[in-house]
């Protein structure tokens, strides 16, 4: 089974829409993490969970909303989105947040479509 | 401040041929990490290697080597004999000293051909 899963891969909502990213890792991991990746544009980090708590909201608008129920979980809800928020959403899990940085495995991402 | 460049935007080669790829940081740390991975078109991010700033030897695996020259602040990816299917975007990534924070290069687009 592949490390980090993320479904749905393609996701094409409009703006009044209220949907769901879904991460599930299986690696053990501790933290697990949300990016955004636009086109042109450096990748952002967008949330960091750290045993099933947010320890990073790095400026992200309300209209993006996490959830984490498990270590092994990572969700984040979407409504009344834009189309400027059209991107690769990554997922991401690394074994903790402590100590040295741990390498962070990378699902293969949900491409979204806001119209 | 810390920051990574990767220079190149694109670099197009015709399959077999080697290919290096360039990574510049910037960092006031004494120890750090520094971080490859590939993006194929299919969108995930493969980690390649994880690299500590004590060891300064250089890194071989397979058709895949890194130079890593701290006096230049450089970290460089070669690729010999390169195959299509090495096809990707590759990106040079150094943590900031929250450790989980990654500074990422713009990402060079790597475009083998038959």
């Amino acid at each position: 089974e592949t490390g980090v899963t993320q479904t749905p891969r393609h996701l094409v909502m409009g703006m009044t829409n209220k949907k769901s990213l879904k991460c599930e890792q299986h690696l053990g991991h501790n933290a697990m993490y949300w990016y955004k990746q636009s086109a042109k544009k450096p990748l952002e980090l967008m949330f960091v969970y750290s045993l099933e708590e947010r320890v990073e909201n790095n400026s992200v608008p309300s209209r993006f909303s996490p959830e984490c129920p498990n270590s092994s979980h990572l969700f984040l809800h979407l409504h009344t989105l834009q189309p400027e928020d059209s991107a690769l959403y990554l997922c991401a899990s690394s074994q903790d947040l402590a100590g040295e940085p741990d390498t962070q495995y990378f699902g293969p991402g949900t491409r979204l479509t806001v119209l | 401040a810390q920051k990574v460049t990767q220079a190149q935007t694109e670099i197009s080669v015709v399959e077999k041929e080697d290919v290096t790829l360039d990574c510049v940081y910037e960092t006031r740390d004494t120890t750090y990490y520094l971080f490859w991975y590939k993006q194929p078109p299919s969108g995930e991010l493969v980690f390649l290697i994880r690299r500590n700033s004590f060891d300064e030897q250089n890194e071989i695996s397979g058709r895949y080597s890194w130079n890593f020259q701290k006096s230049t602040s450089s970290f460089n990816f070669t690729i010999t004999a390169s195959q299509v299917v090495d096809s990707a975007v590759y990106f040079c990534a150094l943590p900031l000293r929250s450790n989980y924070q990654l500074i990422w290069g713009a990402g060079t687009k790597l475009i083998i051909k038959p």
